[in-house]
């Protein structure tokens, strides 16, 4: 079975930082995707990056990127220049994908990440 | 496009009561999941449907329950209601045409008393 651990419940950073959520699954297929969601405390489920497995290389959009390590199962988020708006819980998820996509994504327990003024 | 809309937004029942809650996708998407998120538990996969087919089920007793129209909107139902059922019911759909991104809509909120 698939599983996906993200270690740090909650972070902080101060606005206009850097900071990197940390995300490790674990599977036994070879074709999947990864996700990075954030809720917000409107509880609004939004997406923020993807990634295929396939390509070897690193998702970004804007001031989010990710840091994919297949071999280790790794998949990190890197926020820079945080801001205020981006105060959220940050959730890792994962979906496998055979031939088609299952649609049936496997969450983390999130990172509750808190900027700070 | 107007985005994934769930009603009612807000909703409270009392043990061994059913409830049905509602899920319109994205016009133009064809699969609607469905997902349970509680503080103990996370968020959990309740089941997906594609043209009118659950084709994936979670781990939920049968009194989980769903079935997706024709125009694609769908419809979660949970009957004899229990405490452990109150949960934020997440919706979200995708277009199934080389796209795997789900978005979420902003979900039902449910009270079991």
């Amino acid at each position: 079975a698939q599983t996906v651990t993200q270690s740090q419940p909650e972070m902080s950073v101060q606005e206009a930082e850097t900071v990197t959520l940390s995300c490790t699954y674990d599977t036994s297929e070879n074709n999947y995707y990864l996700f990075w969601y954030k809720q917000p405390p409107s509880r609004q489920m939004i997406l923020v990056i993807r990634q295929e497995a396939y390509k070897q290389q690193n998702a970004t959009e804007n001031r989010f990127s990710v840091n994919f390590q297949k071999a280790a199962k790794s998949f990190s988020l890197k926020i820079s220049d945080s801001q205020l708006g981006d105060t959220a819980m940050y959730f890792c998820a994962f979906m496998t994908h055979y031939g088609g996509a299952t649609n049936k994504l496997i969450f983390g327990t999130g990172t509750l990440l808190a900027v700070q003024p | 496009k107007a985005g994934v809309t769930q009603t009612p937004r807000y909703l409270i029942k009392t043990r061994g009561q059913q409830v049905t809650l509602s899920c319109s996708p994205i016009s133009g998407h064809r699969s609607v999941s469905w997902y349970q998120q509680t503080p103990g538990q996370g968020l959990q996969f309740l089941f997906e449907y594609f043209s009118e087919t659950q084709r994936n089920k979670g781990n939920f007793p049968g009194r989980f329950s769903g079935r997706q129209f024709s125009n694609s909107r769908s419809e979660m139902n949970v009957s004899t209601l229990e405490l452990g059922d109150s949960a934020l019911y997440l919706c979200a759909s995708s277009s199934q045409t080389g796209e795997v991104t789900q978005y979420f809509g902003p979900g039902t909120r449910l009270t079991v008393l």
